[in-house]
């Protein structure tokens, strides 16, 4: 069965420091990845997500995230987090036309 | 645009006590649907998904069950809650068939089990 690893449960940075936030997942074959964001009282809102193609995807406010496929990973990357940044943030793996599976979230805290 | 609702927001049920929590989607036709309860610490599990009218897929045993009566209607439900049934529960619609799987989510209905 797919699963989803988040191994940053709880991230402290501070305005204009760097993130990036780790996503590992367990399955050999086609994968569509996902980062989803929940700001504090919002609902689930999508990040960027990888199809196919460009590794590198870019997604909004300023994200990015990474696939590389022989590391199973798809980690979450910021050059320079803001205040508003702060959220729990969720991977996610899609493999055939299954549902989702979420990782276990991060909650990111940027202190001003 | 498509739209998903779902209520109620918040609920305090006795334990033993029945639930019904609806989910319902606008602005689409056929969309998958999606029961996921999310924990602290835990991320979101899958509870039930739906492909179409009076299908439902079950991922984890329970005390929970899902039906969708309508193209856009789901509802999650319990003949007796348990203090463990207490949680975050969110409903998410995503394309049908041909779709890439991205998931759109309602707003949540907390729900505490006394």
């Amino acid at each position: 069965a797919q699963s989803v690893s988040q191994h940053n449960h709880h991230v402290i940075l501070s305005e204009a420091a760097s993130l990036e936030l780790g996503c590992n997942y367990s399955y050999g074959g086609t994968v569509n990845l996902f980062w989803y964001v929940q700001y504090p009282g919002q609902h689930l809102q999508l990040l960027l997500k990888y199809f196919s193609g460009d590794p590198l995807v870019k997604g909004i406010k300023g994200f990015e995230a990474e696939f590389i496929k022989s590391k199973f990973s798809f980690n979450l990357r910021k050059p320079s987090v803001q205040w508003s940044d702060t959220a729990e943030y969720f991977c996610a793996v899609r493999t055939g036309r299954r549902a989702l599976t979420f990782g276990s979230g991060t909650r990111l805290q940027v202190q001003p | 645009s498509q739209t998903i609702h779902q209520w109620p927001a918040t609920l305090v049920q006795p334990v033993g006590s029945p639930l019904s929590l609806e989910c319902t989607v606008e602005g689409t036709s056929n969309p998958n649907l999606y029961w996921y309860r999310q924990a602290a610490g835990r991320g979101l599990q899958l509870l039930f998904y739906s492909v179409g009218i009076g299908q439902i897929s079950s991922e984890v045993p329970q005390n929970l069950s899902a039906s969708r009566p309508q193209d856009r209607q789901f509802i999650l439900s319990s003949k007796k809650l348990l203090l463990s049934d207490s949680g975050f529960y969110l409903c998410a619609w995503s394309a049908g068939q041909g779709g890439t799987g991205e998931l759109f989510f309602g707003e949540g209905s907390r729900l505490t089990v006394l």
